[in-house]
């Protein structure tokens, strides 16, 4: 089973600064077989970002994802206070298609 | 655009089979378009990957939950189901029902409790 960590577990900044946040499978994920989502509360997860960097129908282009193998990023440009949400990265080329924890995002 | 919306109980008792159905319209089960997906998220925690089934009926499962674990399609009725037995409290949970990653049901609690 692929365990994927992120970093940090919570990042508190402030409207318009840059947010980073980092997703280390334990193996490497080729091809990019990693995603991105966003969870605000109350809500179901929203595909952010599919195949490490492409961003999904919708999505702003604020976020950009990048990376490969075993280190991910996944990068919110100008945060804005609608961006409170936990993020989680997935990968689906193994399964299981584990999650991994979450980063919370606060707004200063 | 695909929408999921899940369906069952949302008190199991302990020992019990928790059944949930996903409704799918905007998109057959009997297509190759999505790997229909189930999720789940514990109260105040992340999400866990539970199983999901193909167009084919072929299914992957998490292995901590496969001994215990169903999923099935109904395609004259476009559904598709998850059958979880012996609960314990430790399955409460909101349940999510998915095509892939791409589109969410809005998620049903179900609670683990006699």
């Amino acid at each position: 089973e692929i365990v994927l960590t992120q970093s940090p577990g919570t990042l508190s900044l402030s409207p318009g600064e840059r947010a980073t946040l980092s997703c280390r499978p334990s193996q490497s994920v080729n091809s990019g077989f990693l995603a991105w989502y966003q969870q605000k509360p109350g809500q179901a997860p929203r595909l952010l970002i599919s195949a490490a960097s492409i961003r999904a129908t919708g999505i702003p282009d604020r976020f950009s994802g990048s990376g490969s193998g075993t280190d991910f990023t996944l990068t919110i440009s100008r945060l804005e206070p609608e961006d409170v949400a936990v993020y989680y990265c997935q990968q689906y080329l193994t399964s299981p298609y584990t999650f991994g924890q979450g980063t919370k995002l606060e707004i200063k | 655009q695909v929408q999921l919306q899940e369906s069952g109980p949302g008190l199991v008792k302990p020992s019990e089979t928790l059944s949930l159905t996903c409704t799918v319209s905007g998109a057959s089960v009997s297509s190759s378009y999505c790997y229909w997906t189930w999720v789940r998220q514990p109260p105040g925690k992340g999400l866990e990957w539970i199983g999901d089934i193909q167009h084919t009926g072929n299914t992957n499962y998490s292995p901590s939950l496969k001994s215990r674990l169903t999923i099935s399609l109904d395609a004259p009725k476009n559904q598709f189901s998850l059958n979880l037995n012996s609960v314990t409290a430790a399955d409460s949970a909101v349940y999510y029902c998915a095509c892939s990653g791409n589109y969410w049901g809005q998620g049903a609690l179900v609670t683990v409790s006699s």
